[in-house]
């Protein structure tokens, strides 16, 4: 079984400001993690995947997350926040097996707000 | 962006009638997937196809049944919608270590 869990479901931060979007994982396996974007009225982007090379990936529009095992977490950051992103955010996590079978256990999701 | 569409994009319906909701794919990939998503629950997997004919259940099932008579299309249906169906539903398919997702349907149960 898998979970994950995303602490603060509403993150409010000041253009030019660090973001730090929480996420923990449960997997009974080692695990595939990402990180999703999801704009008003729109589908989901993906931002960055773990998939067991590097432990700390870099994904588009400047964010970053590091997979740590010992802390079951897969935080997202981005140094300085734009006004553009100002969107919802998921943590999703899958098992590796199966093949390209990724049935995805998403977070609640954290809305990140940002203030001029 | 991966082929993927969605039909219809908004819908509304009355309590007690049937809905399907079509998902089509250009890439020829193998699973298909159906989520869907309501505030404060992020998404959850409704049913997932692994190819033609081959379907299995996923965490929120009850009261959906789907289809995939061809590699490209997989079809959602509500047998009988209820107030509770009302969401936003995403269909996903899955490429090389990621999944790719639709534009979504908005569905409204009155």
């Amino acid at each position: 079984a898998q979970s994950v869990t995303q602490l603060g479901s509403h993150v409010s931060v000041s253009e030019g400001a660090l973001v730090l979007l929480r996420c923990n994982y449960s997997s009974s396996v080692p695990p595939y993690l990402f990180w999703y974007v999801q704009y008003p009225n729109q589908g989901l982007q993906l931002l960055l995947k773990y998939t067991s090379a590097a432990t700390l990936v870099k994904g588009i529009n400047g964010f970053e997350a590091e997979f740590k095992k010992s802390e079951t977490s897969f935080h997202l950051t981005k140094p300085s926040a734009h006004m553009s992103d100002a969107a919802e955010y998921f943590c999703a996590v899958t098992s590796r097996s199966g093949g390209s079978n990724y049935k995805l256990t998403f977070g609640k999701g954290t809305l990140l707000t940002v203030n001029p | 962006d991966a082929g993927i569409t969605q039909s219809p994009r908004h819908k509304v319906t009355e309590t007690g009638t049937p809905v399907t909701l079509r998902c089509h794919q250009t890439e020829n990939h193998r699973y298909m997937y159906w989520y869907r998503q309501d505030p404060g629950h992020g998404l959850r997997l409704i049913h997932y196809s692994y190819g033609v004919k081959d379907t299995d259940k996923g965490e929120v099932s009850d009261g959906y049944s789907v289809s995939r008579s061809k590699t490209e299309d997989f079809l959602l249906t509500l047998e009988s919608a209820t107030s509770s169906q009302t969401s936003v539903y995403f269909c996903a398919i899955s490429g090389v270590d990621e999944q790719y997702f639709g534009p979504g349907t908005r569905l409204t149960v009155t």
